[in-house]
């Protein structure tokens, strides 16, 4: 069974903090990862799609791949209140399914 | 921005009866996919769908379940016979790529009754 896991939090950091998103996944054959945010009675709304090991930076986003360890992470700089939602790890292999994380709710305190 | 759409918002229906969700993905992607997401839990992947064929299916995409895209914008979900447990928000999503980015839909949120 393949699985994408994240902590479900809540995490909670401060304004203008830096917030770290984790998720490991089992599957080594996965090719494409993604990180999307959801607020509440929302729909998955993507904020980056990473492919290679290494870092890729949009604007306040950073996704980190690392697929020796079958890790991806997602960091948020300046965190600001309307960044307060669940962040869903995203894994896709060589088919089309693709396997979604539980989620971790993330808090930013004003 | 293009973006996906889906119709109903929010469909109530007896257990037993047949629902169909609609959706309709951005215009030129081929790839489309249906998940859901039954309530505090996890957006499970159903089914994906390109070059009018099913690609993938879920162990949850079972006899009760089938897609359609009835003509060249339109892309449906239907379930035979609705049980309490469909009782959850659908997704529809679209990509322009096997492994490119999926864009949701705002959702369909069933209850069955």
């Amino acid at each position: 069974q393949k699985e994408v896991e994240q902590n479900s939090g809540p995490l909670s950091v401060p304004e203008g903090a830096i917030a770290s998103l984790n998720c490991t996944y089992s599957d080594r054959g996965s090719q494409s990862f993604f990180w999307y945010r959801q607020y509440s009675g929302k729909s998955p709304e993507l904020i980056m799609f990473i492919y290679s090991n290494g870092d890729k930076e949009d604007g306040r986003f950073t996704a980190q791949l690392n697929k020796a360890s079958q890790y991806v992470s997602l960091l948020i700089r300046d965190s600001q209140p309307s960044d307060s939602a669940t962040y869903l790890c995203a894994v896709t292999g060589g088919g089309f399914k693709t396997i979604f994380g539980a989620g971790t709710r993330l808090f930013v305190k004003a | 921005e293009p973006e996906v759409t889906q119709t109903p918002s929010h469909q109530v229906t007896q257990m037993g009866q047949e629902v169909i969700l609609r959706c309709v993905p951005i215009s030129n992607h081929l790839y489309f996919y249906w998940y859901r997401q039954i309530l505090g839990q996890k957006v499970e992947f159903l089914v994906s769908f390109y070059n009018n064929e099913i690609s993938e299916k879920s162990e949850i995409f079972d006899d009760q379940f089938s897609v359609e895209r009835p003509d060249g914008s339109n892309f449906t979900l239907k379930i035979r016979s609705t049980k309490l447990e469909d009782s959850a928000m659908y997704f529809c999503a679209s990509s322009d790529a096997r492994t490119d980015t999926q864009y949701f839909g705002p959702g369909t949120r069933l209850t069955v009754l």
